[in-house]
């Protein structure tokens, strides 16, 4: 059976940093692209990039590089989003999101909820 | 980067209504589209990929279809499960784009 199971609900204040993670079980993790979607609160869904497990080969959307970290360990089947420095602006529901191989997310986490407030 | 536009951003329909969802991407993008459903709540989930190809357990009343430019999503006969949000994505390049998404509501 295939799961993605995200990290929990993450409550912090600006500037803190925060690391959340995805972990996959049930699917051949390495193979295939892991991305991260945004939805912020009442918006639609935003691809922040992605990761290749098997050399780590990452990719940003521009409105994301630099504002975020993407990283994986393919040992324990894990990718991680990472802030160094949180803002309000950053307070939505993160999603992992796998490929499939014809290049379509198949396999979504659950989702980890951000808020960032003072 | 591709950019991915929907129309229209909000559809009121009612049950067994027929009902078509436009994406138009800004360059070329053969026929690496994907058409997910999102609920409030739940994870999104994939209905269609490769523009036509209708994923396993996914209800025979959704089908896509278009290529390079322009895709359509269509429900045959809308059911009170389909009401929620639909986006389309593009996979032909990175970064990786969404639609901005479509609300079917009730009518």
């Amino acid at each position: 059976e295939v799961q993605v199971v995200q990290s929990g609900v993450e409550v912090k204040k600006p500037g803190e940093s925060l690391k959340i993670s995805c972990q996959a079980s049930g699917y051949r993790f390495s193979s295939y692209w892991i991305g991260w979607v945004r939805q912020m609160p009442g918006k639609g869904l935003e691809w922040m990039g992605m990761i290749y497990p098997v050399d780590s080969d990452t990719r940003y959307s521009p409105s994301f590089q630099g504002q975020v970290t993407i990283s994986a360990d393919k040992s324990i089947r894990t990718a991680y989003l990472q802030w160094s420095s949180l803002k309000a602006s950053d307070t939505a529901m993160y999603y992992c999101a796998s490929e499939d191989g014809d290049n379509f997310v198949r396999y979504w986490g659950q989702g980890t909820l951000v808020t960032v407030s003072s | 980067d591709i950019q991915m536009t929907q129309s229209p951003s909000t559809l009121s329909a009612s049950v067994g209504d027929r009902v078509t969802i436009t994406c138009r991407a800004s360059q070329s993008i053969d026929s690496w589209l994907a058409w997910y459903q999102h609920k409030p709540g739940t994870a999104p989930k994939v209905l269609i990929y490769k523009a036509s190809s209708l994923e396993s357990g996914v209800p025979s009343r959704f089908s896509g279809s278009g290529s390079e430019t322009e895709f359509t999503l269509t429900i045959s006969s809308l059911q009170p499960e389909d009401f929620a949000t639909y986006y389309c994505q593009q996979s032909y390049s990175t970064p990786r784009t969404f639609g901005g998404g479509t609300k079917v509501e009730i009518k």
